[in-house]
């Protein structure tokens, strides 16, 4: 089976920095993506990692270390409307099917 | 871009009825996923198809069935809807080696 382990919620002040990180064991490994889903509405594509290191992005950079089985999501200048779900989704190749964590609910708070 | 319809926004069903969920992509994409999402339990994979009248079960099959006739168009049927059923379903679609592009959901209420 695939795991993909994230922290289920954490709060952080608007400004600030916060890492979120995803832990994976899954059968194979062809890629990581970051989604962010605002409540009530459906997950949108924020980041893939296929290699190691870092890819940044204007605000958000992700990692990925594949020895490792662990990435992160940074999101720098928090802003009131990065309240959100954070999903991690591995594809591990094969049948084309995604594993996602559980998602990672960040607050941002004034 | 790419654009994955969903037919409804919020649906409100009785137990025991037929329901059906449809869903269409714009971008010629060969897979399409169905998935729940309830809180605390994430995403969870219905079933998925990688062809026209190809499906396959995913992690919670169960009480729903699919069906796809063409290859833009997914749909989730709930043969027979029971208060278990009540969710958010989304629809996705995803080209080889693509990310995932996700419908805007629906809300189904089953009473």
């Amino acid at each position: 089976g695939q795991n993909i382990d994230q922290p289920t919620e954490m709060t952080a002040t608007e400004g600030a920095i916060v890492q979120i990180n995803c832990t994976y064991q899954t059968s194979g490994f062809n890629g990581l993506f970051w989604y962010q889903q605002h409540a009530g509405e459906a997950p949108t594509f924020l980041s893939y990692n296929v290699l190691d290191g870092l890819e940044e992005k204007g605000r958000f950079s992700s990692f990925l270390s594949r020895s490792k089985g662990y990435s992160y999501l940074l999101l720098k200048e928090l802003q009131m409307k990065d309240s959100a779900s954070y999903l991690c989704a591995v594809n591990p190749g094969g049948n084309n099917r995604l594993a996602f964590g559980k998602g990672n609910q960040v607050v941002v708070i004034p | 871009d790419v654009k994955v319809t969903q037919s409804s926004r919020y649906l409100v069903k009785r137990t025991g009825e037929k329901v059906f969920l449809e869903c269409v992509q714009d971008m010629d994409h060969e897979n399409m996923f169905w998935y729940r999402q309830d809180p605390g339990l994430g995403l969870r994979l219905i079933y998925f198809s990688y062809d026209v009248k190809m499906k396959e079960k995913g992690d919670i099959p169960e009480g729903y069935s699919v069906s796809r006739e063409k290859k833009e168009r997914f749909s989730l049927i709930l043969e027979s809807a029971s208060t278990n059923q009540t969710s958010m379903y989304l629809c996705a679609s995803r080209g080889t080696g693509e990310k995932l592009f996700f419908g805007s959901g629906t809300q189904l209420s089953v009473l």
